[in-house]
């Protein structure tokens, strides 16, 4: 594997349902995001995370949870969601500014969720 | 705070049109600009990018100059295809933000035989 895999790539969910989205880099970066994408909506930053420790939730609700056991590996554990969180939810990784890096992120292709 | 204001779509054109796409910035600090490019049904690649006023990016036929004085990083293609149909983003990246990508609103490409 190379870049950025996310899985699964389609992902549908009743609102009582607990489901985990997995996403891997293999860049050697140091630094993973989570994004959500909706349709006719700008996208938006969720998590940050640099040296696994997490640096940014942006007012995220807490049934969306975040876990990054390694550089490498990121997660989004997904609980009591409502329809309105159906979208696109992309992962990012790059190296931290506190490694040098000048900003540049790499995208997995994105999981596609659906709340029923 | 930061800012990117791209064009709004849809922009359909023929095949071997010429193609722009325009972006304007606000940054607090000097940033670096980027394009990324969404095909249907995937994530976000990255394009080009430019580090410093005056660069030059450039890839796959698309070409981007980083202009500081007007505060632009517009996009263009001298003959686009219908591969290149796609939904394009202007970002970009500030370390006074930590280097947390912002990104413009997308503006989509429609590109017809």
């Amino acid at each position: 594997e190379t870049g950025v895999t996310q899985t699964p790539r389609h992902l549908v969910m009743g609102m009582t349902n607990k489901k985990s989205l997995k996403c891997e880099q293999h860049l050697g970066h140091n630094a993973m995001y989570w994004y959500k994408q909706s349709a006719k909506k700008p996208l938006e930053l969720m998590f940050v995370y640099n040296f696994k420790e997490q640096t940014e939730n942006n007012s995220v609700p807490s049934r969306f949870s975040p876990e990054c056991p390694n550089s490498s590996h990121l997660f989004l554990h997904l609980h009591t969601l409502q329809p309105e969180d159906s979208a696109l939810y992309l992962c990012a990784s790059s190296q931290s500014p506190l490694a040098g890096g000048q900003g540049e992120q790499f995208f997995g292709p994105g999981t596609r969720l659906t709340v029923l | 705070g930061n800012s990117v204001t791209q064009m709004e779509g849809p922009v359909t054109l023929s095949e071997e049109a010429f193609l722009t796409i325009n972006c304007t910035y606000t940054a607090t600090g000097y940033p670096s600009l980027f394009w990324y490019v969404q095909y249907p049904g995937e994530g976000l690649q990255l394009l080009l990018k430019a580090t410093k006023a005056d660069d030059k990016g450039s890839n796959k036929g698309f070409e981007a100059t980083y202009r500081k004085e007007t505060t632009s990083f517009h996009l263009e293609k001298g003959s686009v295809q219908v591969s290149d149909s796609a939904v394009y983003f202007c970002a970009l990246s500030d370390q006074a933000a930590g280097n947390k990508l912002t990104f413009g609103g997308g503006t989509r490409v429609l590109v017809k035989p």
